[in-house]
């Protein structure tokens, strides 16, 4: 079956600018987490959405913001751009959410370039 | 709050060298210990998990031994190939954090003919 989607894969904004990024879960998966990943920070978990419910939340400003539809796809926005939010953005599906008996099924990533 | 530690990379081996990357954490509760791969252009993959004290994953000839008394969870292969050539993370998750992962910083493995 097909993995997980994440469009588009490469994109460039200046700063100020907003942007968001879309994420197709693999079919039957009802959980959809986001992450950011940077060399200096690495990987950072930014949100998770479940039957269309934001479920949990790291440590990020306002400015990053997400959604998911009731087919489960999942969007995300970053307003007002700054050059350090530059990164990968990878995005998550699993069945249920929960790790201790499944696991995380990654997209390859939408990388975006902050100028 | 949680944290993963691994080792400092990066790692150059040759082939059919005997590999260790090391990994400690920290954890509030009991946590699932992880080693997901990211392979150059793509994104993370699964390799091996571990869900309770003493329980070793594996899985395409990688091991790792989920040790509470020294909160690690190293991972191991007798003999690395070419393909192995990746980015390893260690992460770990509590029980109530959903698909919340706290990941380590990762360590670049090249392997060499």
């Amino acid at each position: 079956k097909a993995g997980v989607t994440q469009t588009p894969r490469y994109l460039i904004k200046t700063r100020g600018q907003q942007v968001t990024l879309s994420c197709s879960p693999i079919s039957g998966h009802r959980s959809v987490s986001w992450y950011q990943q940077t060399p200096g920070q690495g990987l950072q978990f930014l949100f998770e959405y479940f039957s269309e419910t934001q479920r949990n939340k790291g440590n990020f400003p306002g400015r990053f913001s997400g959604r998911q539809f009731s087919n489960s796809r999942s969007e995300m926005n970053v307003s007002t751009l700054e050059l350090g939010d530059s990164a990968l953005y990878l995005c998550a599906s699993s069945l249920l959410g929960t790790l201790n008996t499944g696991e995380l099924f990654f997209g390859e990533g939408s990388r975006l370039t902050v100028l | 709050g949680n944290s993963v530690t691994q080792m400092e990379g990066p790692v150059t081996l040759s082939e059919e060298a005997f590999l260790t990357i090391n990994c400690t954490y920290t954890a509030t509760g009991y946590p699932s210990l992880f080693w997901y791969v990211q392979y150059p252009g793509e994104g993370l993959q699964l390799l091996l998990k571990a869900t309770k004290a003493d329980d070793k994953g594996s899985n395409k000839g990688f091991e790792a031994t989920y040790r509470k008394e020294t909160t690690s969870f190293h991972l191991e292969k007798g003999s690395v190939q070419v393909s192995d050539s990746a980015v390893y993370f260690c992460a770990l998750s509590e029980q109530t954090s959903g698909s919340r992962l706290t990941f380590g910083e990762g360590t670049q493995l090249t392997v060499n003919p």
